[in-house]
Order: structure tokens, then C-alpha cells, then sequence
């Protein structure tokens, strides 16, 4: 059973970095992209971008080039994502998620979601 | 990037009701529109992929159809449970986009 599990929720300052983790099992993740999803309740969902473990390349929606960093470390079958400069529009859900095709489609399967609280 | 503009935001009715939903892209996409229901709290759950190919473990009364420009969501005869937010996503290009989303609400 294909299953992704995501850490735990984070609150941080201002101006600092976190780093989620996406930790996948039932499968091997560099058989797979896996997609990174911000979802705010008043702004809906918005894609982040993908890894490809298998060869660390990455793709990210223009809005996320300067925010995000996706990394995978198939030793330990996991997928993150470090956020930087945060500031109080990086409030919000972040999900881990998988396609069961490597070309665009859908996401049949998704993390629980890691919340993300940025306040002073 | 692909533009997806879903109607109404919110929908109000009685269970037992059926309801349309509307998903429409800023150019011509195909089929390749996929949607989705997400309760609060929740991951999002995929209805429906490439605008009307059901899915294994979706209840029949929710359908899709549509192509090009103009997608639409239906549920026959909601239930309790379908009270929840509904987007549509799109991956014809990248980015991949999602519609704002339209919630379905309890009259």
C-alpha cells in the first residue's frame, strides 16, 4: 500500500527557513516525481513543483523558484522540501503527493499535510 | 499559465439535490482536467480523472464530463458526506494549476 507520511507542524519567525519531510513507503520514491502542494483555505491549492529522486532534477512553478528547495534521499526513501525567508504568506498546508504516471496527470495519492505557522 | 476559473464559489443546497459544477480553463486543455473533493483538515480525494473517467472507490453519483474549455462536476442527489470544497486541476501544461475551488454547502 502506497502510503506518505509528512512531519509534524511547524511554527517558525519571520525571516527563518524550515524543512519538511515527505517519507514514503509501499513503493520505492525513485520510481516516481514527487509533487509538492501549498494549500491556504482562502486561496485554494497551488503547485509547488516536483523532484525526480532517481536524479535529484527538479521543477518548480515560477512562483516558488526563490522559496522553495526540493531534495530526495533514496536511502531513506524520503522526499523534502525547505522553505526559506518565510514570511507570513508561507502560512499555510503543505502536501507531499504522487501521480501513478512520471508525465503530468493526477495526484492519486497524497501526505496527511504538514501546517506551517510563520508569526512573530 | 493555464488559468482555471470554477463556478459558483459557493453552493448551497439540500441533500438530495444534484449539482453541477464548473471548471473553465483560460485556453483549450482536451480532457486533461482531473477533480477533486477536500473536507477540512483533509487531503484532497480525486474524483474524477481526465474529465470523465471514473474512479475505483468513488460512489457512482459523482460525474464528469466536458472538453476544451469547459468542464463540469455533477453529484447526483448529494448527500450529507458531499458537503466539502471541489477543485478542479489541470495538466495539459506546466505549471500545474488548480480552480480556486467551489464549496458545497448545506442549505
Amino acid at each position: 500500500e502506497v502510503q506518505l507520511q509528512q512531519s509534524g507542524p511547524e511554527l517558525r519567525r519571520p525571516g527563518s527557513s524550515v524543512k519538511l519531510s515527505c517519507k514514503a513507503s509501499g513503493y520505492s520514491i525513485t520510481d516516481y516525481l514527487m509533487h509538492w502542494v501549498k494549500h491556504r483555505p482562502e486561496h485554494g491549492l497551488e503547485w509547488i513543483g516536483w523532484i525526480d529522486p532517481e536524479d535529484g532534477e527538479t521543477k518548480y512553478a515560477q512562483k516558488f523558484q526563490s522559496k522553495a528547495t526540493l531534495t530526495a534521499d533514496t536511502s531513506s526513501n524520503t522526499a523534502y522540501m525547505q522553505l526559506s525567508s518565510l514570511t507570513s504568506e508561507d502560512t499555510a498546508t503543505y502536501f507531499c503527493a504522487r501521480m501513478t504516471m512520471m508525465t503530468p496527470g493526477w495526484f492519486a495519492y497524497w501526505g496527511q499535510g504538514t501546517l506551517v505557522t510563520v508569526s512573530s | 499559465d493555464i488559468v482555471l476559473t470554477q463556478s459558483p464559489a459557493t453552493l448551497s443546497v439540500t441533500p438530495g439535490e444534484s449539482v453541477s459544477l464548473s471548471c473553465r480553463a483560460s485556453q483549450g486543455i482536451s480532457t486533461s482536467i482531473h477533480w477533486y473533493q477536500q473536507k477540512s483538515n483533509e487531503s484532497p480525494r480525486l474524483l474524477i480523472k481526465f474529465a470523465s473517467q471514473s474512479i475505483s472507490g468513488i460512489p457512482s453519483r459523482f460525474s464528469g464530463s466536458g472538453s476544451g474549455t469547459d468542464f463540469t462536476l455533477s453529484i447526483n442527489r448529494v448527500e450529507s458526506e458531499d458537503f466539502s470544497v471541489y477543485y478542479c486541476q489541470q495538466s495539459y501544461s506546466l505549471p500545474l494549476t488548480f480552480g480556486s475551488g467551489t464549496k458545497l454547502e448545506i442549505k
